[in-house]
């Protein structure tokens, strides 16, 4: 099982430009889990989601930010029109289907942003 | 709101050592607390979780809700504890992960 995959593990944009981070959760995981780390910073979650179903977006910036995670493919978290306060690692995590909360995540190796 | 204080960014002792890192909640209700650890070059793992009651790699914590804390313990510290220790929390019978985290502590043992 090769866990988590996160990609790309950098991604640098220009203010104004998109940024699009893909996340593979290990195989058997329906859960995904996406976190924000500031510069200095603990991790902060952002949205929680299961196959085509946002579950919980109370993390997410109101404006510009989105994930989704279709049937098919990786779940993404999409932020458009980045600005500098954008600049962050991005952490996805996946659990298990239908395991009561044991707090065990199980995360990727996350994605750097960094916006000129 | 919920939070997690870790007052220590970075902590040193030396091998053999005891260490505790601290780690404080703010909640209003019953929590569930979590020790994650990174360790150089890896990913962010689960080392205990405070339900569990156990003993990780030598590591214990208990949790202290007179004062609202969930200090990590060894009473031996050795080389391969280095890392970064993260204290998180979740609402108790919360049916998915959301978690609280700290903002770390770095942990570093020297020979």
């Amino acid at each position: 099982n090769a866990g988590v995959m996160q990609n790309p593990r950098h991604l640098v944009r220009r203010r104004g430009q998109e940024a699009r981070l893909r996340c593979s959760p290990m195989k058997g995981h329906s859960h995904v889990y996406w976190y924000r780390q500031l510069p200095e910073e603990g991790l902060k979650f952002m949205v929680y989601l299961q196959k085509e179903n946002i579950i919980d977006e109370s993390g997410m910036p109101k404006e510009r930010f989105s994930a989704e995670f279709p049937k098919e493919g990786p779940s993404i978290l999409r932020i458009q029109q980045v600005v500098r306060g954008d600049s962050a690692a991005y952490f996805c995590a996946s659990s298990p289907q239908g395991q009561a909360n044991t707090g065990e995540l199980f995360f990727g190796e996350g994605s750097r942003l960094t916006v000129l | 709101a919920q939070r997690v204080t870790q007052p220590e960014k970075l902590l040193s002792v030396f091998k053999g050592a005891p260490v505790e890192l601290k780690c404080n909640y703010s909640y209003s209700g019953s929590p569930e607390l979590f020790w994650y650890v990174q360790y150089s070059r890896q990913r962010l793992q689960l080392l205990l979780r405070h339900i569990s009651r156990e003993s990780i790699k030598g590591f214990t914590a208990d949790l202290n809700k007179g004062e609202t804390s969930f200090h990590l313990k060894k009473p031996f510290a050795q080389e391969e504890d280095s890392a970064m220790y993260y204290c998180a929390l979740s609402k108790m019978g919360t049916s998915y992960g959301k978690l609280t985290f700290g903002q770390g502590t770095i942990l570093t043992v020297h020979p």
